[in-house]
């Protein structure tokens, strides 16, 4: 069964520093879902990766994908507060319409 | 474009009883899926719907059920709650279901006591 992991489940940083948050997924997939969550809120979709090596960034963030690694990455550039909030991976395991989430990761930006 | 909107928003029940939850999809999205998060096990999938077929199901026991109906808007029942059932049940859309971005609702609190 497909499993997807993410790490670290928690992350606390100052702002102004930069980390990666790692998505490891195992199954053969093409494509990767990037969503973020605010406390007590819904998902918001962040980025679709849809290919091995694809690389999307929007503002701070920058997220990767490595398909033969099996491998996603959300990179944080110079952390602010507001991306503070959990970030989830999301594969689809192939023909099955069922997306795997992955564990999520904290992040907890401090100014 | 109206977003997913789910009803209702927070409900609180007992022990033994059921719950409908309801979900209405963007418009001309035809894929309905149900997730339930709890901060114990995460988020886990529940079923998927389109042109009112059940395409998969997760690992759940029959107690929980849904449907679609022909205008694409879905429900998810939850019959002899238990005390575990609390959750935050999550409802995404998206056209066909399969190799695209799912839109998620604002989500149904349910507190089972």
């Amino acid at each position: 069964e497909l499993k997807v992991e993410q790490n670290p489940l928690f992350l606390s940083m100052q702002e102004g520093k930069n980390y990666t948050i790692y998505c490891n997924y195992s199954t053969t997939s093409d494509r990767l879902y990037w969503y973020r969550q605010d406390p007590g809120k819904s998902l918001e979709s962040l980025f679709v990766l849809l290919s091995n090596g694809a690389v999307k960034q929007e503002g701070r963030l920058m997220a990767s994908l490595d398909t033969k690694a099996r491998l996603s990455t959300l990179h944080i550039t110079a952390a602010v507060h507001d991306l503070s909030a959990t970030y989830f991976c999301a594969v689809e395991a192939p023909g099955t319409y069922k997306y795997i989430f992955g564990t999520g990761t904290r992040l907890k930006v401090l100014a | 474009k109206a977003g997913v909107t789910q009803t209702p928003r927070y409900l609180i029940k007992t022990r033994g009883q059921q719950v409908t939850l309801s979900c209405s999809p963007i418009s001309g999205h035809r894929s309905v899926s149900w997730y339930q998060q709890t901060p114990g096990q995460g988020l886990q999938f529940l079923f998927e719907y389109f042109s009112e077929t059940q395409r998969n199901k997760g690992n759940f026991p029959g107690r929980f059920s849904g449907r679609q109906f022909s205008n694409s808007r879905s429900e998810m029942n939850v019959s002899t709650l238990e005390l575990g059932d609390s959750a935050l049940y999550l409802c995404a859309s998206s056209l066909k279901g399969a190799e695209e971005t799912q839109y998620f609702g604002p989500g149904t609190r349910l507190l089972v006591l």
